[in-house]
């Protein structure tokens, strides 16, 4: 079964430090999605993205944040400046939406910020 | 996104068959029913979807009473390794927003042998 992959499966960074964290959605998938987990919390949704724009974006999802799909087959999100309530369980996602609306799920990247 | 109600946890034992029912009085014409499985530390995986009456696959399977307003998934003869966080999810498959999830707390489903 296609899945979708992310890297690092765990990273620890410094305080204001900038992350990337990357995803591999599943090949010819049209919709992509970032959320996170906080520890003990619930999935929170962060940002959908469809042809090369956000279409749409939590609160959560402010300046400090960003995506792109630099080339056909990664997506990737961006922390410019870490906080320590940034640390969570990101997880990426993505849909065809035209065959079929299934989400389906990363195994997440868990970012700690010290 | 219709809100959900579900049971916030399950227990039971290896063999058995789990049924978590899900409240969603508002749900609307074109919404669907979305059911996710959760382990510790990984993404949430989808089990089955449905819109009406009863939908089965290798996992599980979904029961849809007529007036929809709630939906159970039935878990067949769990084992150990069913122990998750299974939530429910409402909503229309064909808005854009769809992609918006909205995760509620989900039910903990504990097995023992």
């Amino acid at each position: 079964e296609p899945e979708v992959t992310q890297t690092p499966s765990h990273q620890v960074t410094q305080m204001g430090q900038e992350v990337i964290l990357r995803c591999v959605p599943i090949s010819n998938h049209l919709y992509f999605y970032w959320y996170r987990q906080i520890l003990g919390q619930k999935v929170e949704f962060l940002v959908s993205f469809y042809n090369n724009e956000i279409s749409e974006k939590s609160e959560i999802f402010d300046d400090q944040f960003s995506v792109e799909r630099p080339d056909g087959s990664n997506f990737t999100l961006k922390i410019r400046s870490t906080k320590l309530e940034d640390s969570a369980m990101y997880f990426c996602a993505s849909a065809h939406r035209v065959s079929g609306n299934t989400i389906y799920f990363g195994e997440g990247s868990w970012l700690t910020v010290v | 996104l219709a809100k959900t109600t579900q049971p916030i946890s399950m227990d039971s034992y290896e063999g058995q068959e789990v049924n978590i029912t899900c409240s969603h009085n508002n749900i609307a014409t074109n919404d669907y029913i979305t059911w996710y499985q959760q382990f510790p530390s990984q993404g949430p995986r989808f089990i089955i979807q449905g819109y009406k009456t009863k939908v089965t696959n290798e996992v599980a399977s979904l029961f849809i009473p007529a007036d929809r307003k709630s939906s159970t998934l039935s878990l067949p003869r769990v084992s150990l390794s069913d122990t998750a966080v299974y939530y429910c999810l409402v909503g229309d498959l064909a808005t854009d927003s769809w992609g918006k999830l909205q995760f509620g707390a989900g039910t903990q489903v504990v097995v023992t042998p």
